[in-house]
């Protein structure tokens, strides 16, 4: 089965904008995740998507925000980009919500300038 | 707060030599436990997992850990590492409707 999907891959922001990444999960996983990955914080959890809804959210600044479709597909949307967002993203998709493990994807690699 | 703590941020081995990367959470339910590995390049892969039943897990590549559960502890072991273990290791705990991430632990395998 295809993996979880995450485009684009590489974006190149300035600081002030917004930026929005997109993740497709895996066929039939209804829950997809979203992680910032950084060398000093390791995997940071953002906010959990399930059948629409936001379930889970982590300690993020409200300038992150997420929603998900109807077929599961998620994006992620930072606005007002700051340095420090400079990150890998990584999205993960689940059967179900809050319980087993998570599929990741390749990441977006978000370089703010 | 919950927390999933990996000493080891940073491991240097010689092929063959022996791999014990400790794991620990706080927690006290239930809480399933995963080590995720992520090779130079590549997306985080699962190694294995504990949900329920007999604490020593096996995942792949001849990946093993150990649940023990007074010690809050989960580490991961290999009884001879290969060059091609070079990678970042994650450990991660799903406890509660949460799934935390250790900061993860950097091994470099010599040849």
């Amino acid at each position: 089965k295809a993996g979880v999907t995450q485009t684009p891959r590489y974006l190149i922001k300035t600081r002030g904008q917004q930026v929005t990444l997109s993740c497709s999960p895996i066929s039939g996983h209804r829950s997809v995740s979203w992680y910032q990955q950084t060398p000093g914080q390791g995997l940071q959890f953002l906010f959990e998507y399930f059948s629409e809804t936001q379930r889970n959210k982590g300690n993020f600044p409200g300038r992150f925000s997420g929603r998900q479709f109807s077929n599961s597909r998620s994006e992620m949307n930072v606005s007002t980009l700051e340095l420090g967002d400079s990150a890998l993203y990584l999205c993960a998709s689940s059967l179900e919500a809050n319980v087993g493990q998570r599929d990741f994807g390749p990441g977006t690699r978000l370089t703010v300038l | 707060a919950q927390s999933v703590s990996q000493h080891n941020h940073h491991v240097i081995l010689s092929e063959a030599a022996s791999l014990e990367l400790g794991c620990n959470y706080s927690y006290g339910g239930t809480v399933n436990l995963f080590w995720y590995v992520q090779y130079p390049g590549q997306h985080l892969q699962l190694l294995l997992k504990y949900f329920s039943g007999d604490p020593l897990v096996k995942g792949i590549k001849g990946f093993e850990a150990e649940f023990i559960k007074s010690k809050f502890s989960f580490n991961l072991r290999k009884p001879s590492v290969q060059w091609s273990d070079t990678a970042e290791y994650f450990c991660a705990v799903n406890a509660g409707n949460q799934f935390y991430f250790g900061t993860g632990t950097s091994l470099t395998v010599i040849p």
